[in-house]
């Protein structure tokens, strides 16, 4: 079946530090891969999404790439702000699959301190 | 344009208890879905709806059932509460399926004694 592996949290970093968040799937079919953002007290919201293989999503200084050899779509941000602390989840939809759903990961807890 | 809307946003039941959570989207999306929210468990699909009159099952269907009369309307109940089911419960709309974005509700926290 499908599945979504993303590294486990938290992770604590201080304002304008490099943040990667690891995520890899494994997919029956041809997957969309999604970044889901969850700030405190809130529902999820979309962060970015790739549909095709080598195809960069990015939003607010975010960026991931859709890495078929690799099945991953590793999350990164060059210099974090205090206003970034939220969980992060990878998600994935396949195309043409007998189901329709997000498949999540677990979710990555970020803490951005001043 | 208020997107998803969720009621209530906070309920306690007690055990065997019946209750219904509303769900509401003004965006005329056909599709809308439930997941339900664990701590260490991410989101996980409980059932959906690709349009009105058409539901179907997610990967934890059970203890919950859903209809769909209308495009804007997607209510999730409870038959009988039981503890395992207290979680936070989100409700999702999207244009359509694989590759959409979808758009969540700010959720509803269960607490079921």
């Amino acid at each position: 079946g499908d599945s979504v592996t993303q590294m486990e949290g938290p992770v604590t970093l201080s304002e304008e530090a490099f943040l990667t968040i690891n995520c890899t799937y494994t997919a029956t079919g041809y997957p969309s891969l999604f970044w889901y953002v969850q700030y405190p007290g809130e529902g999820l919201q979309l962060l970015l999404k790739a549909t095709k293989a080598d195809d960069k999503g990015s939003n607010k200084g975010f960026e991931a790439t859709y890495r078929k050899e690799t099945t991953s779509f590793h999350l990164e941000k060059g210099s974090v702000q205090v206003s970034d602390s939220a969980v992060y989840f990878c998600a994935l939809s396949v195309v043409g699959g007998s189901n329709y759903k997000l498949t999540f990961g677990k979710g990555t807890l970020l803490t951005v301190n001043p | 344009n208020a997107g998803v809307t969720q009621t209530p946003k906070f309920q306690v039941l007690k055990t065997g208890q019946s209750m219904t959570l509303q769900c509401a989207q003004d965006m005329n999306h056909e599709y809308m879905s439930w997941y339900r929210q664990d701590p260490g468990m991410g989101l996980r699909l409980i059932h959906y709806s690709v349009g009105a009159g058409i539901t179907d099952q997610g990967e934890v269907p059970n203890g919950y059932n859903v209809s769909r009369s209308t495009t804007e309307d997607f209510p999730l109940r409870l038959l009988s509460a039981a503890p395992s089911q207290t979680s936070v419960y989100f409700c999702a709309s999207s244009s359509g399926p694989a590759g959409e974005t979808q758009y969540f509700g700010p959720g509803t926290r269960l607490l079921v004694l």
